[in-house]
């Protein structure tokens, strides 16, 4: 069964500082990556995507990489601020007829002052 | 402005009380998609629809039914609601099946609770 498990579940962190998060996945035959920002009774928003090729994508002081090979990703967020505080949800799509999406749990940051 | 709209943001109801949740997108999307968001669970996809009048189950379709009536609309329905249906319900759409060039925009999210 295609799973996708993030680490760590929670994280606290200062405003200013860095931070990576975890996504390793089983999904099989893999065909991308994406990383996404949901605020607190918000919906997801996307924030990468990488595909088989790809090995990092930035946006903003969000960077994302992928090993296709060991199957995992992280994604780095430099220099945080307080609007960084949400969950960041890993979703990886299966290259087939019906591009099934397997969601990971995610994880909550808090980025204090 | 582009978006996914959902109806009721937040909804208390009673065990066996029919309701529907609608969806409506306005960006002429092929794809639409409901999920329920759990604590400790994630993200797990209900139903989902291809085009009008296609629609498939997902991972956990039980309890749930949905139509696709017109392009821009995707009510999910619950006959008879029960407490483990209590949840966080999101609604998304994309161009066509999500991938790496099609975007899948989630809505706002709509809380449901049965009592």
């Amino acid at each position: 069964k295609n799973q996708v498990e993030q680490s760590p579940q929670s994280l606290i962190i200062l405003e200013g500082k860095n931070c990576t998060l975890q996504c390793n996945y089983t999904v099989s035959p893999f065909s991308n990556l994406r990383w996404y920002k949901q605020d607190t009774g918000r919906g997801p928003v996307s924030l990468t995507i990488m595909t088989f090729s790809e090995n990092t994508k930035s946006n903003g002081r969000y960077t994302a990489t992928l090993d296709a090979d060991t199957k995992q990703s992280s994604l780095h967020i430099t220099a945080s601020q307080l609007s960084d505080s949400a969950s960041y949800i890993c979703v990886v799509s299966e290259n087939n007829a019906g591009n099934m999406l397997t969601f990971g749990g995610g994880t909550r940051l808090m980025v204090k002052p | 402005e582009a978006q996914v709209t959902q109806n009721p943001r937040y909804l208390i109801t009673v065990t066996g009380k029919k309701l529907t949740v609608t969806c409506s997108q306005n960006m002429n999307h092929e794809y639409m998609s409901w999920y329920r968001q759990d604590p400790g669970l994630g993200l797990r996809q209900i139903y989902y629809s291809m085009n009008v009048e296609v629609t498939d189950k997902g991972d956990v379709p039980e309890g749930y039914k949905v139509s696709r009536k017109e392009k821009r609309n995707f009510p999910l329905i619950l006959e008879s609601p029960s407490p483990n249906q209590t949840s966080l319900y999101f609604c998304a759409s994309s161009l066509s099946w999500p991938s790496s060039y099609n975007e899948q925009f989630f809505g706002p999210g709509t809380r449901l609770t049965v009592l």
